[in-house]
């Protein structure tokens, strides 16, 4: 089993959708959470980090679920310039500041 | 924000030859700094750990003489992929970040074309 698991996609929804990603992960040890954004053949970039309680920034609201190991992230009212992947992002602090990436969720706005 | 860069953003080799690829924090000091692999269509890889002042630490199954780390500086970390094939062709990104925990930069990556 892998150590965070996504949905591939692709997500095909159009403009002003709502759409919504999941994410498992397996150690329950993990502390911190992350949603980051990656465009096609660029390096990813901090979309939001993840507490406990939930956090918005905007049009996007994330969520995590400790009890049941799955982080969310939820994108109002989708722009086409919020076709990217998504990658859930894990640290478990095994060796200081490591991050675990999923396989990314693939999202395309369409007019 | 924090600002690493990359270079070369793109590198196409022979079979055979070592490649080098740098990794500078340009306005902050990085005792750690991350090595990626990503395949096209699969997520990044941590490949290893790469520690000023000491050797680096790899992930199972990276060959640590096949891709060689130095991290001689608090602001320098270097990847070199020897003798590489095409099967290494791939997009390899660093990262660093200002706190233990804290948020991740990422390079530009670099992308390595081997023939």
């Amino acid at each position: 089993r892998k150590e965070v698991e996504q949905d591939p996609g692709p997500f095909n929804v159009p403009e002003g959708a709502t759409v919504a990603f999941n994410c498992t992960y397996s150690n329950s040890a993990s502390q911190s959470f992350f949603w980051y954004r990656q465009d096609c053949r660029k390096e990813p970039k901090l979309l939001m980090s993840v507490y406990s309680s939930g956090n918005e920034d905007g049009r996007f609201t994330a969520q995590l679920n400790r009890a049941s190991q799955y982080i969310s992230l939820l994108i109002r009212d989708s722009k086409l310039s919020d076709s990217a992947t998504y990658l859930c992002v894990v640290n478990t602090f095994r060796t200081g500041n490591m991050l675990t990436f999923g396989g990314g969720t693939r999202l395309m706005v369409k007019p | 924000g924090a600002v690493v860069s990359q270079h070369p953003s793109w590198v196409i080799c022979k079979s055979g030859t070592s490649v080098k690829i740098e990794c500078r924090s340009l306005d902050f000091q990085a005792t750690t700094m991350f090595w990626y692999r990503q395949f096209p269509k699969q997520s990044l890889m941590l490949m290893a750990t790469s520690n000023e002042g000491s050797k680096a630490t790899y992930e199972q199954g990276v060959e640590k003489d096949k891709f060689l780390i130095n991290h001689a500086s608090l602001t320098l970390s270097t990847l070199t992929v020897t003798s590489a094939h095409p099967e290494d062709s791939s997009f390899y990104i660093c990262s660093a970040s200002v706190t233990s925990g804290g948020e991740l930069f990422f390079g530009e990556g670099s992308r390595l074309t081997v023939l």
